[in-house]
């Protein structure tokens, strides 16, 4: 089971700004840096951030993320109908296993 | 460009075991770190299982510690997940993911996916 808290869902009209929120402990984000997976319908998931703040090479600079404490959040700004999709955070547990957050999925008006 | 092709899913009966592959092409397979990532139908994300570049360091989910086996074979680019005792909490499309470190741990990131192999478990 997701040991890592989103909001089920979250929504925009274009050009929005939208945040996520991923909540965990001390022993995963408190600790560990968050990464953040972009899923589209049908596809497989695509790395968006990594290293709490990082985008790899082809990501959007729309797409930003933060951490504070055992708390980390993915913002989307300049919302766009290609950005509907699920997002999900993740972060290394201590307890030496990856944990998923639940899930959010964003629709745009 | 980075490829990761899956396979080995399909329908088995609970209790019964599966074996599963990944064939990696398009980077030097044996830089990174590789892993297993599964989704049942119409849920989130579950890692699974991670090896390193060198199969020094494994590890797995506990719901499936002492069930599944990873490994990998550097010389034919290769990933494999070894499910034995299969139950119905088991089916899921599985991913095979790189890392985007040699070790896994605090600094993992999964930054190619395959499209992913169905499995099945039901009588």
């Amino acid at each position: 089971q997701s040991v890592l808290t989103q909001p089920p869902s979250a929504s925009g009209t274009p050009g929005q700004r939208v945040t996520i929120s991923c909540s965990g402990s001390s022993s995963n984000i408190g600790s560990n840096t968050v990464n953040w997976y972009q899923q589209l319908p049908g596809t497989a998931p695509k790395l968006l951030i990594y290293s709490n703040n990082q985008r790899p090479s082809g990501v959007p600079d729309r797409f930003s993320g933060s951490k504070s404490g055992t708390s980390a959040s993915l913002a989307i700004s300049g919302l766009q109908s290609e950005d509907e999709a699920d997002y999900y955070c993740a972060a290394w547990d201590d307890s030496l296993k990856d944990v998923f957050g639940t899930g959010t999925k964003v629709t745009v008006l | 460009e980075v490829q990761l092709v899956e396979s080995g899913g399909g329908l088995v009966q609970p209790g019964r075991s599966l074996r599963l592959s990944c064939a990696a092409s398009g980077f030097t397979f044996d830089d990174y770190a590789m892993h297993w990532v599964r989704q049942a139908p119409g849920k989130g994300l579950e890692w699974v299982s991670g090896i390193s570049w060198n199969s020094g360091s494994i590890g797995y989910a506990d719901s499936v510690k002492g069930r599944f086996t990873i490994s990998r074979d550097n010389a034919k680019n290769s990933l494999y997940l070894q499910m034995n005792s299969l139950r119905a909490e088991d089916t899921a499309l599985y991913y095979c993911a790189k890392d985007i470190a040699r070790w896994f741990g605090e600094l993992s990131a999964y930054y190619n996916w395959g499209q992913g192999t169905l499995v099945t478990v039901s009588s």
